[in-house]
């Protein structure tokens, strides 16, 4: 059963406005949940976190927000630009699942046109 | 620094064949994983380890085996390669509570 879920499977958006890509969970076990990108043939990269005790991490023109309350988490990306075209990965862990294992989301494929 | 790296890249295999894929990492990491991703699925675990000598079973486990004889390297076996496991295979590394360094893929197709 999915505990991670990205129900927008595609997203386009133009350059240097804003992107935003979100997720849903069903596990209020979750503590630390995680974005990644994704170009295709590389294997996914990091991009940014945030921890459960906090509500709103920001690095450049990524930010993350995380309300507990509705277990959702949203990525923006602010401005957007075309080298931003990837799938995003949402993933979520919990050490009591799998050793900080990262349960993930189906992805959302985010298309910036110039 | 290389971080994870995967080997092979590519690789077909007939149905029944068996073969292992090597996971490497040069980050001194306790917790080690293998993925596949298959179309409209995102990453789902198949196998993990906390520690050297230390493997257990993730969400994918059935017809895989794995290993973790050394700290670095994570071996994951196919021992009857089936149509099923073709996928793309990813191995992943971290020291726990943070983010997880990806391998570039291993590209399986079992004909």
């Amino acid at each position: 059963d999915q505990q991670v879920k990205q129900n927008s499977p595609s997203l386009s958006v133009q350059e240097g406005r804003i992107s935003i890509l979100n997720c849903d969970y069903t596990n209020s076990m979750f503590d630390y949940f995680l974005w990644y990108k994704k170009y295709p043939a590389e294997g996914p990269t990091f991009l940014i976190s945030i921890s459960s005790i906090k509500d709103k991490n920001e690095d450049g023109r990524f930010t993350v927000f995380l309300n507990k309350s509705a277990k959702h988490l949203s990525l923006h990306i602010v401005p957007s630009q075309p080298g931003d075209s990837a799938v995003y990965f949402c993933a979520a862990s919990d050490y009591s699942y799998s050793g900080y294992a990262l349960n993930f989301g189906k992805g959302t494929s985010l298309l910036v046109t110039p | 620094n290389a971080g994870v790296t995967q080997t092979p890249k590519f690789r077909v295999l007939k149905t029944g064949q068996s073969m292992t894929l090597l996971c490497a990492q040069d980050m001194n990491h306790e917790y080690m994983y293998w993925y596949r991703q298959d179309p409209g699925m995102g990453l789902r675990l198949i196998h993990y380890s906390v520690g050297e000598g230390t493997t257990a079973k993730g969400e994918v486990p059935d017809g895989y085996n794995v290993s973790r004889l050394k700290k670095q390297n994570f071996l994951l076996g196919l021992e009857s390669a089936a149509p099923s496991q073709t996928s793309v295979y990813f191995c992943a590394s971290s020291y726990g509570p943070a983010e997880a360094f990806f391998g570039q893929g291993t590209r399986l197709t079992v004909v």
